[in-house]
């Protein structure tokens, strides 16, 4: 069946060093969607990403979508202790299954 | 607009006895789902309900697992008999469509001691 895998699993950084986070999928993808998790909460849409190449800005965070939509990262800019969280890409394969497949995530602590 | 409410929030069983979850979707969402997360694992698909109907239930472990959604509105899930391996966060979450993006619940802890 189809995997997702995402990397790094941890990531500490100290306030103000970038971030960022990478997802690989076993299959060929018709979109990538983006969750992020505060400890003790639950996941938030952040994202979803469509086109092949695609590459999207949310203020200090930048999505992209590779060429051949089996890939996507998540870069964040100048982290700031607000980041903390578990980050998790998500993929469907399209057609008629609208099923998400996650990644394991990747936590995301920053020092102050 | 209220979100995704999932009850309890935390339930603590044995091995062996029964518990039921509870999800209530957004209002109108007709798009459904349930997930698990083990401890350090990913976040697993279980089953996707539209309306009623169970649309996609590959993701359900075994039969010890019984999803329900009556009426189309709130959903629940039942695990007869309880097993160690259950343990896990169960994250319900509604859609408006199948394409949209996913709103998730604050999810229910179940230890099974």
């Amino acid at each position: 069946g189809q995997q997702v895998m995402q990397i790094p699993q941890y990531q500490h950084v100290q306030e103000g060093e970038d971030f960022t986070t990478y997802c690989n999928s076993s299959t060929t993808l018709s979109n990538i969607q983006w969750y992020k998790q505060r400890p003790g909460g639950h996941p938030v849409f952040l994202i979803q990403l469509v086109k092949s190449g695609e590459v999207k800005k949310q203020k200090r965070l930048t999505f992209q979508f590779g060429e051949a939509k089996k890939n996507s990262s998540l870069h964040i800019t100048a982290t700031q202790t607000t980041d903390v969280g578990t980050y998790f890409c998500a993929g469907k394969s399209g057609g008629s299954n609208y099923k998400l497949t996650f990644g394991k995530g990747t936590l995301l602590t920053v020092n102050p | 607009e209220a979100g995704v409410t999932q009850f309890p929030s935390h339930s603590v069983i044995e091995k062996g006895q029964t518990v039921t979850l509870r999800c209530d979707p957004i209002s109108g969402h007709d798009n459904l789902y349930w997930y698990r997360r083990v401890m350090g694992k990913e976040i697993k698909f279980l089953l996707h309900f539209v309306k009623e109907s169970k649309q996609d239930e590959s993701g359900m472990p075994n039969n010890r697992f019984l999803a329900e959604r009556t009426g189309g509105t709130y959903s629940t899930l039942k695990v007869q008999p309880a097993e160690l391996e259950d343990s896990g966060v169960y994250f319900c979450a509604s859609s408006p469509t199948g394409v949209s993006p996913l709103h998730f619940g604050n999810g229910t802890r179940l230890t099974v001691t």
